[in-house]
């Protein structure tokens, strides 16, 4: 079956570094969403990407969509304590109609 | 808006009990999910529905049933509970496969 995978699992960074997240799917997909996660708390939406290539800028945070719409990746600049959390992709299930695949997900924590 | 409403927020469960998870949302999305997240991972979805009166299995479903009478409601039900289905749930809903997923809280089960 269609396979999500994120590295790294766990990173930790000092606050002011970067970070980045890389997800890897499977199979082609037509489009792909990010989510944070805070600690004890819910997936709450960042961003969609589209376009073969896409290249989405939220403040600190770039998105980018690769070409072959196979993989994704987040990238933060410079990380602030406010960053801390589990960051997941999620695609459309292949023939799945209207299902989400999350990807493994990437644990963020920032030390002062 | 409330969004997206689960009730309860904490459950402990003895092995062979039942109950229901309630979610409800007032957006008026027609697709509804519910996913179930162990300690330090992903997501993986139980069940999910695309209307009033139609529901379908997605990769975990053994264990649950779930019902959609209405647009609003997707009740989850766990017949027997087992230690296996300790896990944070989450019901989520959207509008459509491109659009964002919005999330509940969460219920956080505990069986023992």
């Amino acid at each position: 079956g269609q396979q999500v995978m994120q590295i790294p699992q766990y990173q930790h960074v000092q606050e002011g570094e970067d970070f980045t997240t890389y997800c890897n799917s499977s199979t082609t997909l037509s489009n792909i969403q990010w989510y944070k996660q805070r600690p004890g708390g819910h997936p709450v939406f960042l961003i969609q990407l589209v376009k073969s290539g896409e290249v989405k800028k939220q403040k600190r945070l770039t998105f980018q969509f690769g070409e072959a719409k196979k993989n994704s990746s987040l990238h933060i600049t410079a990380t602030q304590t406010t960053d801390v959390g589990t960051y997941f992709c999620a695609g459309p299930v292949t023939g799945g109609g209207n299902k989400l695949t999350f990807g493994t997900g990437t644990q963020l924590k920032v030390e002062l | 808006n409330a969004g997206v409403t689960q009730t309860p927020k904490f459950r402990i469960l003895k092995i062979g009990q039942s109950m229901t998870l309630q979610c409800t949302q007032d957006m008026n999305h027609n697709y509804m999910y519910w996913y179930r997240q162990d300690p330090g991972m992903g997501l993986k979805l139980i069940y999910y529905s695309v209307g009033a009166g139609i529901t379908d299995k997605g990769e975990v479903p053994n264990g649950y049933n779930v019902s959609r009478s209405t647009t609003e409601d997707f009740p989850l039900r766990l017949e027997l509970a087992a230690p296996s289905q300790t896990s944070v749930y989450f019901c989520a809903s959207l509008a459509t496969i491109m659009s964002p997923l919005h999330f509940g809280n969460g219920t956080r089960l505990t069986v023992t």
